[in-house]
């Protein structure tokens, strides 16, 4: 079985604040890929992240970065300088690397980020 | 930009009616899925297509009925719905999966009310 913990489920912070979203995962599958989304209040889920188990280099995009540690089973996301657009609901997902476990995305509860100005 | 359209973007419908929801992707992806989402929850996976196929009902309700007419459209048929099926319903897509799996893009969403 899959299971994504999202920890936190509201984070509030000011404006320019660093902030780190954290998310644990579990999988009995050898290969495995970790994804992040961002739903804004529209609702549509936005793609921002694909990671796959044997890359585990850390990535940054912008004032977006991800630190990726198989050791600790975790898939962390972290804003620079936050800003007020960034407000949205955040969640970790994971899919296995089996056929029959590929297609199915294991969300996490989704965490609540608010930017305040 | 999205380039999965979900339409309507919104739909009323009485237990009674019948209604469709419609997806349709440009990004030449041959795998597409629904999802189910309430308010404060993470998307539900309801049902998968790969090559226009039926590959995956996760034990979806029988008033819920899917359609790939071709690789590039995807409805929903609702029939008799309760009221507890109101959520927002969410359209994906992506490259089918094999030695690699890929990141799914989704729709905008049609926010469904069963009164």
């Amino acid at each position: 079985a899959q299971k994504v913990t999202q920890a936190q489920t509201e984070i509030s912070v000011v404006e320019k604040e660093d902030v780190t979203l954290d998310c644990v995962y579990e999988t009995r599958d050898t290969t495995y890929y970790l994804f992040w989304y961002k739903q804004p209040p529209s609702g549509e889920l936005v793609f921002l992240i694909r990671r796959n188990s044997f890359d585990e280099q850390n990535e940054i995009s912008g004032r977006y970065s991800w630190n990726f540690q198989k050791s600790t089973s975790s898939f962390n996301f972290t804003i620079t300088a936050s800003q007020v657009v960034d407000s949205a609901v955040y969640f970790c997902a994971l899919s296995g690397g089996r056929e029959t476990s590929g297609s199915r995305l294991t969300f996490g509860e989704g965490t609540q980020l608010t930017v305040n100005p | 930009d999205t380039e999965v359209t979900q339409t309507p973007k919104h739909l009323v419908m009485g237990m009674t009616n019948k209604k469709s929801l419609k997806c349709e992707q440009h990004m030449g992806h041959r795998a597409m899925y629904w999802y189910k989402q309430k308010a404060k929850k993470p998307p539900e996976l309801m049902f998968v297509y790969s090559y226009e196929k039926l590959s995956i009902n996760e034990s979806v309700p029988s008033r819920f009925s899917p359609e790939c007419p071709n690789s590039s459209l995807l409805n929903l048929h609702l029939h008799a719905l309760q009221p507890e099926d109101s959520a927002l319903y969410l359209c994906a897509s992506s490259q089918p999966w094999g030695r690699v799996i890929y990141e799914q893009y989704f729709g905008p969403g049609t926010r469904l009310t069963v009164t």
